[in-house]
């Protein structure tokens, strides 16, 4: 069965510090795809990152950083030099190979509330 | 473009009332999604569409049906509101393909009193 755990619930830093969220992930598939997305507090729901299974190249954007272990069933998110406007909840969630209609479908963690205070 | 709209942004109900959420997207998407989000608890997926014409249940379906109006529209009804549909709303859609993400819509706000 397809699971996203994110055991973070709550995380609070101090402005300029860096901060990992933690997802883990389990799939039964091979050929499996990773999404993080961003929840600020206006609610919308904002796609950062897409990772396929195949690939496990960590990625750089700006402050943020993604590491994809697949030994691990892992793949965490790091912002470096935090910023107030960072604060949202983040979002890890999987998506599975499926077949015909289910092709897509995501299996959303809860949810890491993070807050970056000045 | 205006991506995913949905109407209304906030409701309020009284148990047992009916009401229809209306989703819109105009990316030329063929798949769209309808999923709560409750607190503590993620999104959970309620139903999807993979292409016109065609709707399946996702994990929390009970309390819900949906309609795929066309390639553009997909509507999620309450026929009898329920406390426990209180509830924000988020409806999603998805290019063709197996790598593309979804893009949400702003959600709807439903309380049920």
């Amino acid at each position: 069965a397809q699971k996203v755990t994110q055991a973070q619930t709550e995380i609070s830093v101090v402005e300029k510090e860096d901060v990992t969220l933690d997802c883990v992930y389990e799939t039964r598939d091979t050929t499996y795809y990773l999404f993080w997305y961003k929840q600020p507090p206006s609610g919308e729901l904002v796609f950062l990152i897409r990772r396929n299974s195949f690939d496990e190249q960590n990625e750089i954007s700006g402050r943020y950083s993604w590491n994809f272990q697949k030994s691990t069933s892992s793949f965490n998110f790091t912002i470096t030099a935090s910023q107030v406007v960072d604060s949202a909840v983040y979002f890890c969630a999987l998506s599975e190979e499926g077949y015909g209609g289910s092709q897509g479908n995501l299996i959303f963690g809860k949810g890491t509330k993070l807050s970056v205070k000045p | 473009n205006a991506g995913v709209t949905q109407t209304p942004k906030f409701q309020v109900l009284k148990t047992g009332q009916s009401m229809t959420l209306q989703c819109a997207q105009d990316m030329n998407h063929n798949s769209m999604y309808w999923y709560r989000q409750d607190p503590g608890m993620g999104l959970r997926l309620i139903y999807y569409s993979a292409s016109e014409g065609t709707t399946d249940k996702g994990e929390v379906p009970n309390g819900y049906n949906v309609s795929r109006l066309n390639k553009r529209e997909f509507s999620l009804r309450l026929e009898s509101a329920a406390p426990s549909q209180t509830s924000v709303y988020f409806c999603a859609s998805r290019a063709r393909g197996r790598v593309s993400e979804q893009f949400f819509g702003p959600g709807t706000r439903l309380t049920v009193l």
